[in-house]
């Protein structure tokens, strides 16, 4: 079965200060992966995805993220946060397998961002 | 130009009373996804359609049902919501998992049980 860790529950940073956002996952094949943001009380937005090709992936609003298979990563960076960062930040990786699988997705727990100003 | 569509936004129900949350879209997708995220959790999938077929996750408990009349609309039914059904619903859609795809989520129901 798939699973997706995010050790940071919550994580403090400056305004314009570099961001690192942890993901490590566990699945048998070759991952789907994904960032979303979600902002309270809203849905998940989709920042950036990673299926094959260069590992280094670019997203939206500045984002980028780095598939790293010797280390079952695919952390999420932006060299400069800005206060409409702050949310809470998810890892997910994507079932690609036939059957009931349907490309389901499963989360990681989190990691809240707070901006300092 | 909204492509996943929740109604309500915010649904409040009381205890034992059955509640419907909808779902539709305008992406002519596949795939539709029901989650349930608790507060300050990540979200859970609960069941989701492949065209007709539906497919319940091991855990979702039997409380929680879903329709899918059309290709546009999904909907959850809750058919006696306990204080520990509060959460927000998230409704998703796939294309086909068979590509490299990425799901969209609507923008969510809160659903608060008195």
């Amino acid at each position: 079965a798939q699973s997706v860790t995010q050790p940071d529950i919550h994580i403090t940073v400056s305004e314009g200060a570099s961001l690192e956002l942890r993901c490590n996952y566990s699945y048998g094949a070759t991952p789907y992966l994904f960032w979303y943001v979600q902002s309270p009380g809203q849905g998940l937005q989709l920042l950036l995805k990673y299926f094959s090709g260069d590992t280094l992936v670019q997203g939206i609003k500045g984002f980028e993220a780095e598939f790293k298979r010797s280390q079952s990563s695919f952390n999420l960076r932006k060299p400069s946060v800005h206060w409409s960062d702050a949310a809470e930040y998810f890892c997910a990786v994507g079932a690609i397998e036939g059957g009931t699988s349907y490309g389901k997705l499963t989360f990681g727990q989190g990691t809240i961002l707070t901006v300092h100003p | 130009d909204a492509m996943v569509i929740q109604n309500p936004r915010y649904q409040v129900t009381q205890f034992g009373k059955p509640v419907t949350l909808s779902c539709s879209q305008t992406l002519n997708h596949n795939v539709m996804y029901w989650y349930q995220q608790k507060s300050s959790q990540a979200p859970k999938l609960l069941f989701h359609y492949y065209d007709k077929d539906f497919n319940n996750e091991a855990d979702t408990p039997d409380n929680f049902q879903s329709r899918r009349p059309n290709t546009s609309f999904c909907f959850l039914d809750i058919r006696s919501p306990g204080l520990g059904d509060a959460a927000m619903y998230l409704c998703a859609t796939l294309r086909d998992p068979s590509y490299q795809e990425t799901q969209y989520f609507g923008p969510g129901t809160r659903l608060l049980v008195l």
